[in-house]
């Protein structure tokens, strides 16, 4: 069964700063999905970045980017010039595909502090 | 263009007591999920549909039952709560296309007591 492991409960960073929020998974699959999602204070779960495992190149949203590297299953968040905005929870997943059905499996969360 | 909309956001209830929780998509998703956020152990899969009319065991379905009974809408029920069942509850849906991205509702946040 596939797994997905964030293993940094709590990350902090000074505004306009860089972090990076670490994520790795387990699958046996070739082809797949990653996302991160963020969940500030409101509880909205909201997409901030997504990435298909085909592509070698790494996904960019604005501010945010990833560091896909397939062969080691790892999926880490980096996020620029960090604003008060950033302040969430972060959650890593993976979208699996078993006996022709979708599922995603969701780590355990980061959440994330940003420092005025 | 509601998206996924959960009904009620909020509810107390004591051990023992019934109650549902709709979750409603107006994106003409195939896919629904119902996902369940305790501190410390992210979000767990429930139940989940893959159509109208089908239903499946998700990684803790135990005390929970559901219906899609209209590919808009699907049901979860807690037919006699138990204070473990104390959680913030997620309603999610996706298109068979694309990226399948998760599109999620607000969420529910259930106390019981």
């Amino acid at each position: 069964a596939q797994t997905v492991t964030q293993s940094q409960p709590e990350m902090s960073v000074q505004e306009a700063e860089t972090v990076t929020l670490s994520c790795t998974y387990d699958t046996s699959e070739s082809d797949y999905y990653l996302f991160w999602y963020k969940q500030p204070p409101s509880r909205q779960m909201i997409l901030v970045i997504r990435q298909e495992a085909y592509k070698q190149q790494n996904a960019t949203e604005n501010r945010f980017s990833v560091n896909f590297q397939k062969a080691a299953k790892s999926f880490s968040l980096k996020i620029s010039d960090s604003q008060l905005g950033d302040a969430a929870m972060y959650f890593c997943a993976y979208r699996s595909y078993t006996s022709g059905t979708y599922k995603y499996i969701f780590g355990t969360g980061t959440r994330l502090k940003v420092l005025a | 263009n509601a998206g996924v909309t959960q009904t009620p956001k909020f509810r107390v209830l004591k051990t023992g007591q019934s109650m549902t929780l709709l979750c409603a998509q107006d994106m003409n998703h195939e896919y629904m999920y119902w996902y369940r956020q305790d501190p410390g152990m992210g979000l767990r899969l429930i139940h989940y549909s893959v159509g109208e009319g089908t239903t499946a065991k998700g990684e803790v379905p135990d005390g929970y039952n559901v219906s899609r009974l209209k590919k808009q809408n699907f049901l979860l029920g807690l037919e006699s709560a138990a204070p473990s069942q104390t959680s913030v509850y997620f309603c999610a849906s996706t298109s068979t296309s694309g990226a399948n991205v998760l599109t999620f509702g607000a969420g529910s946040r259930l106390t019981v007591l």
